[in-house]
């Protein structure tokens, strides 16, 4: 069982537009974490949020926490080709440590 | 700064055979994590271990044994290989075991498994 969709599965943009990607559950999460991976390697830590609403900002990423910890978005500002990757959410739960990973979202940011 | 480091990179396996993946991180974490990465399927938990001396299953551990050897070294070996664990496996660590914690990963190696 899957707990935690990603949407949408593949997203191809120019640069310099705007796009949400999202991560949902019917699950609370105590934590909620986005991971960039990029090709040949190991998945990369972008942000943690733990507060339900809480909203983080790293440069043109903005994400947010849903208000009753079950999803979470990430959106990027003026996509850059920098930007391209496979994003990962991942979430921990209450009473398990054990973090549960999304389906991830495969980015592209055409130059 | 090496982080995690894993070995081989790349592996191809008869069925049935044997192997070991081995794992070292150098950032003095008390957890490591072994995962696996399918299309579609995102990382799942195969093995983990919380802090040395424990080992416990994850989500994914049919297939599979692991040692943690000392604090350092975390190896993952594949007993009989089935063509069902050609994948991309990643080890990982992390300063102690809570979900909130920062996990930091290897590069991967691809396993193939004919």
């Amino acid at each position: 069982t899957q707990l935690l969709e990603q949407s949408p599965q593949f997203l191809s943009i120019q640069e310099g537009e705007n796009l949400t990607v999202y991560c949902n559950s019917s699950s609370v999460f105590s934590s909620l974490q986005w991971y960039r991976q990029e090709p040949g390697e190991g998945p990369v830590l972008l942000v943690t949020v733990v507060t339900g609403g809480e909203v983080k900002k790293l440069k043109r990423l903005t994400f947010q926490f849903g208000d009753a910890r079950k999803d979470s978005s990430l959106h990027i500002t003026a996509a850059q080709p920098g930007d391209t990757g496979l994003y990962l959410c991942a979430g921990g739960r209450f009473g398990n440590e054990k973090l549960t990973f999304g389906t991830g979202t495969r980015l592209t940011i055409i130059p | 700064n090496a982080g995690v480091t894993q070995t081989p990179k790349f592996q191809v396996l008869k069925t049935g055979q044997s192997m070991t993946l081995q794992c070292a991180q150098d950032m003095n974490h008390n957890s490591m994590y072994w995962y696996r990465q399918d299309p579609g399927m995102g990382l799942r938990l195969i093995y983990y271990s919380a802090s040395e001396g424990t080992t416990d299953k994850g989500e994914v551990p049919n297939g599979y044994n692991v040692s943690r050897l000392n604090k350092r070294e975390f190896s993952l070996r594949l007993e009989s290989a089935a063509p069902s664990q050609t994948s991309v496996y990643f080890c990982a660590s992390s300063e102690r075991w809570s979900s909130g914690n920062t996990i930091y990963f290897g590069e991967g190696s691809w396993l193939t498994v004919v």
